[in-house]
């Protein structure tokens, strides 16, 4: 089947950690996103890549960062710097980046929570 | 002011009522709206674009009225399974990179 997968589905950190959250499709999509949802807010933009080996900030970018090595594989890292990083993080594709109706397919989801 | 406003809720409605979610956007330039269904804890999924004149699928209809920067959502004939958060998104224009999220309506539907 044809998709997007994140994992873990929970993940906890610990004061001064790093750590990594994965995001992985098999749609061909070359668009790929990184969200954070908090109650009661909207998704928010934290980086995307229209482009393998491109990425470009969004909205909240400070204290993350992401590579794209491969077209499949878009990995989200929380750093130590992201001093209030509990929250839901979507990753999304869309198909082409140039389009003005795009559609953003999801993946499940990672809970991040601080210990 | 928010980009996209939506009335957070909840609603809470009986199964079979018809129920309308409403969503305003700020900027005049935005080109491609959609309306995106979220249950609890997990991804928003399309429920269905939005188009000037107006489009139907099954119990949903959905309207955008552009000259007043407004998009709504009706339900018809709720059923439990409807119980989800229903999310109003704007895109600003090229890329997806440009799509901005309300912070989405709560709908109960009890029996």
């Amino acid at each position: 089947d044809g998709g997007i997968t994140q994992s873990p589905k929970y993940l906890f950190r610990k004061e001064g950690q790093n750590v990594t959250l994965s995001c992985e499709q098999n749609l061909n999509h070359d668009a790929m996103y990184w969200y954070r949802q908090d109650p009661g807010q909207g998704l928010r933009l934290i980086y995307y890549s229209q482009i393998v080996n491109d990425f470009q900030k969004g909205d909240i970018a400070e204290g993350y960062s992401v590579s794209r090595e491969k077209k499949e594989s878009f990995p989200l890292t929380v750093t130590s710097a992201q001093k209030n990083p509990t929250a839901f993080y979507l990753c999304a594709s869309s198909m082409n980046p140039t389009s003005n109706n795009e559609k953003l397919f999801f993946g499940s989801g990672t809970q991040l929570s601080v210990l | 002011r928010k980009e996209v406003e939506q009335d957070p809720g909840p609603f809470n409605v009986p199964e079979g009522a018809t129920v309308a979610f409403n969503c305003t956007y700020s900027n005049s330039a935005s080109q491609s709206f959609f309306w995106y269904r979220q249950d609890c804890r997990k991804e928003p999924k399309l429920l269905m674009s939005v188009y000037s004149s107006g489009n139907e699928d099954g119990r949903f209809t959905a309207q955008l009225n552009r000259a007043s920067q407004y998009i709504s959502l009706l339900i018809r004939d709720s059923k439990l399974s409807d119980s989800a958060t229903y999310l109003c998104v704007v895109t600003l224009g090229t890329g997806g990179f440009k799509t901005i999220f309300g912070a989405g309506t709560r709908l109960f539907v009890k029996a």
